[in-house]
């Protein structure tokens, strides 16, 4: 049975830094990996999707890395700023159309 | 373009009562999930549609029927609400294996 873990559970940064989230996962026949962001009491935002192929993705100050024959992905988080404060959220999917397999997050606090 | 919609946004139900989530979605996309979110517990699916006309039990149903309506439409049913069911409820969606987009939750108290 596939399961997700993400350490840390929290981590507390000054602004400016740069600062990498981890996910790691038991089963490395994934199809994809998506990173989201939650805010409290909000709705998933979906930040990055890495197909099973691929070895990156990047979308401004987020670049995501995928390692799948040692099962782990990394969030990395440039120049880090208050309104990154949010939970992290990874998830893997096994195969395409099926459901996402979710870790329990990591909540970042950024201090100004 | 609404993307994801959930109805309604809040719920407080009593121990017995029935009620039914409504998702819908505007993205033509053929797969749609339910999951529910518990503190300490994360996010775990409850039912998914990989296509219009059927339907799966993911990793908690119980308690829960779901009905796909058309290809926009995918509804979540109590039928007789329970305390261990409250818990905040989304809706997501899929199409072609990429990313799954979620709705914005349903919180929903049963007391």
């Amino acid at each position: 049975k596939q399961e997700v873990t993400q350490i840390p559970a929290a981590l507390s940064v000054p602004e400016g830094e740069n600062l990498v989230l981890n996910c790691s996962f038991t089963d490395s026949a994934i199809y994809n990996l998506q990173w989201f962001r939650q805010d409290p009491g909000k709705g998933l935002t979906s930040l990055l999707l890495i197909q099973s192929s691929q070895r990156e993705q990047t979308s401004g100050r987020l670049n995501a890395s995928l390692d799948k024959s040692s099962g782990r992905s990394t969030l990395y988080i440039a120049a880090s700023q208050p309104g990154d404060s949010a939970t992290y959220l990874c998830a893997v999917s096994n195969q395409a159309g099926t459901a996402l397999i979710f870790g329990k997050g990591t909540t970042l606090s950024v201090s100004s | 373009n609404a993307g994801v919609t959930q109805t309604p946004k809040f719920q407080v139900l009593k121990t017995g009562q029935s009620m039914t989530l409504q998702c819908a979605q505007d993205m033509n996309h053929n797969s749609m999930y339910w999951y529910r979110q518990d503190p300490g517990m994360g996010l775990r699916l409850i039912y998914y549609s990989a296509s219009e006309g059927t339907t799966d039990k993911g990793e908690v149903p119980n308690g829960y029927n779901v009905s796909r309506l058309n290809k926009r439409e995918f509804s979540l049913r109590l039928e007789s609400a329970a305390p261990s069911q409250t818990s905040v409820y989304f809706c997501a969606t899929s199409g072609g294996g990429r990313e799954q987009y979620f709705g914005p939750g349903t919180r929903l108290t049963v007391t």
